[in-house]
């Protein structure tokens, strides 16, 4: 149950887009489409922003968009505002009944 | 408005036990999977444990398997993580999530494990 690798830490200006990476293998990434994102401020309970790999729920606003390619999910926050700037997860299904999130990415709005 | 309240947290010694639980409001749990999910203070998000909705089917992270239990209680619309033979390592939040998409989380309950 290794952790999916996501950078430590990217960062952008208000206005701009960024993505954040979350690379797996064919045993979790890859072979399943069951990866949702999180979005954590500090001191806070994390909070869905993206399932089954682009599915965005209600009330989360449409500048966060997810995809997938291969082994690699990816979360795009467009439109950078001050209030994105916050902690960032991937997850996904590993297999036999297994889960493992990534190691998390700190977004700082520059 | 759809809630879930975890509770038991504490400090406790290595080798001790502890019961959380997390109460669910707003929905009923008795139609989803629930998770357990745990956060060391300063690291990242680590899974825990998962139950199917009519308590059938558990499975649990490597690093808990033999000393943690997973239940719930559907008519209380609880869910429940036994804690046994704590460790040091075990120090962290524990927060519950509803369904695989873990959504939505509690506000998580915070275990320390210290002599």
């Amino acid at each position: 149950q290794s952790a999916l690798t996501q950078p430590p830490s990217a960062s952008g200006s208000p206005g701009q887009s960024v993505t954040i990476s979350c690379t797996g293998t064919t045993s979790d990434v890859g072979g399943y489409n069951y990866v949702s994102w999180y979005q954590q401020h500090p001191g806070k309970a994390p909070k869905l922003m993206i399932c089954e790999v682009s599915k965005r729920p209600s009330g989360v606003p449409d500048r966060f968009s997810g995809s997938k390619s291969g082994n690699t999910a990816s979360l795009t926050v467009s439109g950078l505002q001050a209030e994105d700037e916050a902690d960032y997860y991937c997850f996904s299904y590993a297999g036999s009944d297994n889960w493992v999130f990534g190691g998390g990415t700190k977004l700082t709005v520059l | 408005e759809v809630q879930l309240v975890e509770s038991g947290g504490g400090l406790v010694q290595p080798g001790g036990s502890l019961r959380l639980s997390c109460a669910a409001s707003g929905f009923t749990i008795s139609s989803y999977w629930m998770h357990w999910v745990r956060q060391a203070p300063g690291k990242g998000l680590v899974w825990v444990s998962r139950i199917k909705n009519d308590g059938s089917v558990t499975t649990y992270a490597d690093s808990v398997k033999g000393r943690f239990t997973i239940s719930r209680d559907n008519a209380k619309n609880t869910l429940y993580l036994q804690m046994n033979s704590l460790r040091v390592e075990d120090t962290a939040v524990y927060y519950c999530a509803n369904s695989d998409w873990l959504d939505p989380w509690g506000q998580g309950t915070l275990v320390t494990v210290s002599s």
